[in-house]
């Protein structure tokens, strides 16, 4: 069965240092999503990625995040310059498109950020 | 921002009988409903969804009802295994604008052998 991967799954970085988070989502779909959950917290929407640009995102989606389709396969999520609060679980989305009607989003299984 | 909430964070139950997880949602702009179950160091993963314009849908045994008036949705899963133990999240988004999804909270479901 198809399946949303990601990498890594454990990624410790040192504050104000770039991290490269990489997903590759299940190949017939068209719309990615990141999500991060904080430790005890509800699951966030982040971004939504469609045709090769940001359809919509949140407002902890700041200067700080990007996301890029790199190749046909990839989708990354960049945070440039970590701080302590943006430790969380990430998790990658996909989707596609039936009768109009984006279906149900498929999730990969997280990388933890560990930001020191 | 409570816009989806699950009011139990937790609910043990007796292997063989029903589970019943509840979810509630403020948003009037919410016209598609989804299930997930997640287990520890996993992603979400997909149960059930449901369509404003349906009050019922089933898969095996999991059903999940949605009552508009009362802006409440349900997950019921009969009969109940053992390994369905894990944390059930609700989300919610509106199909015909924002694609993204809005979760509860989570409630952490024990089914006891």
């Amino acid at each position: 069965e198809p399946e949303v991967t990601q990498t890594p799954s454990h990624q410790v970085t040192q504050m104000g240092q770039e991290v490269i988070l990489r997903c590759v989502p299940i190949s017939n779909h068209l719309y990615f999503y990141w999500y991060r959950q904080i430790l005890g917290q509800k699951v966030e929407f982040l971004v939504s990625f469609y045709n090769n640009e940001i359809s919509e995102k949140s407002e902890i989606f700041d200067d700080q995040f990007s996301v890029e389709r790199p190749d046909g396969s990839n989708f990354t999520l960049k945070i440039r310059s970590t701080k302590l609060e943006d430790s969380a679980m990430y998790f990658c989305a996909s989707s596609a498109m039936t009768s109009g009607y984006i279906n149900e989003q498929f999730f990969g299984p997280g990388t933890r950020l560990t930001v020191l | 921002d409570q816009q989806v909430k699950q009011n139990s964070p937790s609910l043990s139950v007796q292997e063989g009988r029903i589970s019943i997880l509840n979810c509630d949602y403020t948003n009037s702009m919410f016209d598609y409903f989804l299930w997930y179950k997640k287990y520890p160091a996993e992603g979400p993963t997909f149960l059930i969804s449901i369509s404003s314009i349906k009050d019922k849908n089933e898969d095996g045994r999991f059903t999940v009802f949605l009552n508009k008036s009362a802006k409440h949705l349900s997950l019921h899963i009969v009969p109940s295994q053992p390994g369905d133990s894990a944390v059930y999240f609700c989300a919610a988004s509106a199909r015909g604008g924002s694609e993204k999804l809005v979760f509860g909270k989570g409630t952490k479901l024990t089914v006891n052998p």
